[in-house]
């Protein structure tokens, strides 16, 4: 157990609907992640954050869009949603302070299916 | 950004067998760590090694920052490696915490 928890496990919706993918890092964690794998493109960095503030983006879609609360909890918010969407979506967490090295740590992902 | 390449892209191994994984970098990097993702989708935290050598049981590691590659050895495998090992890299230029992984190398290990 990483101590990363993600929500919901899986997830089935319909094309045009939008969905929420929730994330609690570990314990300490400031930095969150988000990921985004598929068979095609394998896994892609979508957005991090840093003890609330966005601190870097990849490949995230404008339908896409993400925050981290203050309690460092964090959501992905995925909206008009296409079946090439679906995907296997991480959370990773990491304390990202200067020294300890950045050594991220992953949950067991959300599997969305859209249909 | 940072390009990261793994090889073999494949690899079917008899169980007791030893193997190496390749990682290559383009770039200077900040951050390597390796990563095994089971059967069941679950990315395991493998090694945290920007440079150096650390070994974890059957598993090791050994990376060379100056000519940007990392090894993973396996050695005795079991049925229970089986997966996928990915390489992960924050590259010195890139933006902090934005982690390129590469393609994953798909191992089997069989009875």
């Amino acid at each position: 157990d990483s101590g990363v928890t993600q929500t919901p496990k899986h997830l089935i919706t319909a094309t045009g609907q939008r969905v929420t993918l929730r994330c609690s890092p570990r314990s300490g964690d400031l930095s969150v992640y988000w990921y985004q794998q598929s068979l095609d493109q394998g896994l892609q960095f979508l957005i991090q954050y840093y003890n609330g503030e966005e601190r870097a983006k990849g490949n995230i879609l404008e339908r896409f869009s993400a925050q981290q609360f203050p309690d460092l909890h964090s959501e992905l918010n995925l909206s008009s949603l296409e079946l090439g969407d679906s995907a296997l979506y991480f959370c990773a967490s990491s304390v990202a302070s200067v020294g300890s090295g950045n050594t991220i740590y992953f949950g067991e992902g959300s599997w969305l299916t859209v249909v | 950004g940072i390009q990261v390449e793994q090889s073999p892209p494949d690899l079917i191994l008899q169980e007791g067998a030893n193997s190496t994984l390749r990682c290559n970098f383009s770039d200077s990097v900040n951050n390597l760590q390796w990563f095994h993702q089971n059967p069941w989708g679950q990315l395991i935290n493998l090694f945290y090694i920007p440079s150096g050598t650390k070994q974890n049981g059957r598993l090791s590691a050994t990376t060379v920052a100056t000519e940007r590659y990392s090894l993973l050895y396996i050695s005795s495998s079991q049925t229970t490696d089986s997966g996928v090992y990915f390489c992960a890299a924050e590259g010195a230029t890139d933006s902090w915490g934005k982690f390129q992984f590469g393609a994953g190398t798909q191992v089997v290990v069989t009875p």
